[in-house]
């Protein structure tokens, strides 16, 4: 059983196209959250929800919508995409601060 | 970075020895937390420490943490292959954000 799965694991897509991302946790976590890892490995938290209330949105194109369904789900729409938006997506779930699980991540590439 | 970073960037040591990471940050916080990430997979938390914690052990990984340096260490004792890997600090502030250090690559030669 995989705790947090995110789907797909690759994506590749041309310029101004649309695509989504999706993350489901089957751990009863409260809080979900996305985190973009770029080329060089850095870790940049995106959004998180609680309980499918936005919490956290950081300074994020608006291009990048996320939309929470219910507790156990947080997909990731992104329109028009853009070269610079090839980077590792990861969703993540906690239950208070006792730390992340991550999901496998996604793999966008836009050309 | 501007919030905080780790060292060193990269580590090179033989299986056996001890690997020792550094991680610094600039806010006050609540917890600190340590993750591993193999190459093209997802990070795995390893150990969490609380603010008023100052060290943790887990098998032989050992965490410290000096509220009043903004810093904490990762020790990992008796190197393996399989710990070539990069391993993340996160330091939480509030409840539900952490943020995450730059990273170290580590490689342990068999």
């Amino acid at each position: 059983d995989t705790a947090v799965s995110q789907t797909p694991k690759y994506l590749v897509t041309q310029m101004g196209n649309d695509k989504s991302i999706k993350c489901e946790q089957n751990l009863g976590h409260d809080t979900m959250y996305w985190y973009k890892q770029d080329s060089k490995k850095f870790l940049k938290i995106m959004f998180s929800y609680n309980n499918k209330e936005l919490i956290i949105n950081e300074t994020v194109p608006n291009r990048f919508s996320p939309k929470s369904p219910d507790k156990a789900h947080l997909n990731l729409h992104i329109n028009s995409l853009e070269l610079g938006d090839s980077a590792v997506y990861f969703c993540a779930s906690s239950q208070r601060d006792n730390g992340y699980t991550f999901g496998s991540g996604t793999r966008l590439t836009v050309v | 970075s501007q919030q905080g970073e780790e060292d060193p960037q990269a580590l090179s040591i033989q299986e056996g020895e001890n690997a020792t990471m550094n991680c610094s940050y600039k806010t006050s916080i609540n917890n600190l937390q340590w993750y591993r990430q193999n190459s093209g997979r997802g990070l795995v938390h390893l150990i969490l420490i609380r603010s008023n914690e100052r060290e943790k052990h887990s098998g032989r990984l050992r965490v410290t943490l000096d509220t009043s340096k903004k810093s904490s260490s990762l020790l990992i004792t008796a190197s393996r292959a399989a710990d070539t890997a990069s391993y993340f600090c996160a330091w939480g502030a509030n409840a539900g954000k952490s943020t995450f250090g730059d990273g170290t690559t580590l490689t342990v030669k068999p």
